[in-house]
């Protein structure tokens, strides 16, 4: 069973801060790594992808995760938060060939930004 | 940005009453999810489909999910008889094909049910 965890419900930081939100998976096979956005009222927004290769991606809008398999995690980064980063962030993980790519979702990080 | 798009984008239900959203893919996608999103932020995969053929589907009790992809047509998701439990955000998704599950899914703006 596929599960992925992120830990912290809720980051409070202020513009031109730098962020860490964080997301642990537990499967113990070969498997995809996501991050997505999603503002108030909208649908998901993708930001970036791990499936192989340097364990560092990066993503839109200066966003970037790094890829640790010894520590089962996959944190997203951002140098210095603009407002408009203001939104939950889930990371989500698929199995490597069979659930036909299905995503789990963790749990949602909300980000809020003080001016 | 993602080219899926849902309609409607709210709808609100009776109890007992039928609700049906649809959904158009990005163009070229043969690949198209649904997943339910509760108000705790909780994401339940329904069902997906490759071109018309459904590729997995959750066991949706009670038979009162349907879905259909038909060709030249949008995709659709119909709840038969609504329930206030199903008052939710459904998100529509799709991609390209890779049987690795390599490519993203690019997600539509969701419709907002609320069953009252």
């Amino acid at each position: 069973t596929q599960t992925v965890s992120q830990s912290d419900a809720h980051v409070t930081v202020f513009e031109g801060d730098s962020v860490e939100l964080r997301c642990n998976y537990s499967y113990g096979g070969s498997i995809y790594l996501s991050w997505y956005i999603q503002h108030h009222g909208h649908g998901l927004q993708f930001l970036l992808k791990y499936y192989s290769g340097n364990p560092v991606v990066q993503g839109v809008n200066g966003f970037e995760a790094e890829f640790s398999k010894s520590d089962s995690s996959f944190h997203l980064r951002k140098a210095s938060v603009h407002w408009s980063d203001s939104a939950v962030y889930f990371c989500a993980v698929s199995a490597r060939n069979y659930n036909q790519g299905k995503l789990i979702f963790g749990q949602g990080t909300k980000l809020s930004i003080k001016p | 940005n993602s080219k899926v798009i849902q309609t409607p984008r709210y709808l609100v239900k009776g109890q007992g009453q039928k609700a049906k959203m649809r959904c158009i893919p990005e163009k070229g996608h043969p690949v198209v999810f649904w997943y339910q999103q509760n108000k705790n932020n909780e994401f339940k995969f329904l069902i997906n489909f490759q071109n018309q053929e459904v590729l997995q589907q959750i066991d949706m009790t009670e038979k009162r999910f349907s879905a259909e992809c038909p060709s030249n047509s949008p995709c659709s998701l119909e709840i038969q008889s609504s329930e206030a439990g199903d008052s939710a955000l459904y998100l529509c998704a799709s991609s390209l094909w890779d049987w690795g599950g390599q490519d993203t899914q690019y997600f539509g703006p969701g419709t907002r049910l609320l069953v009252l």
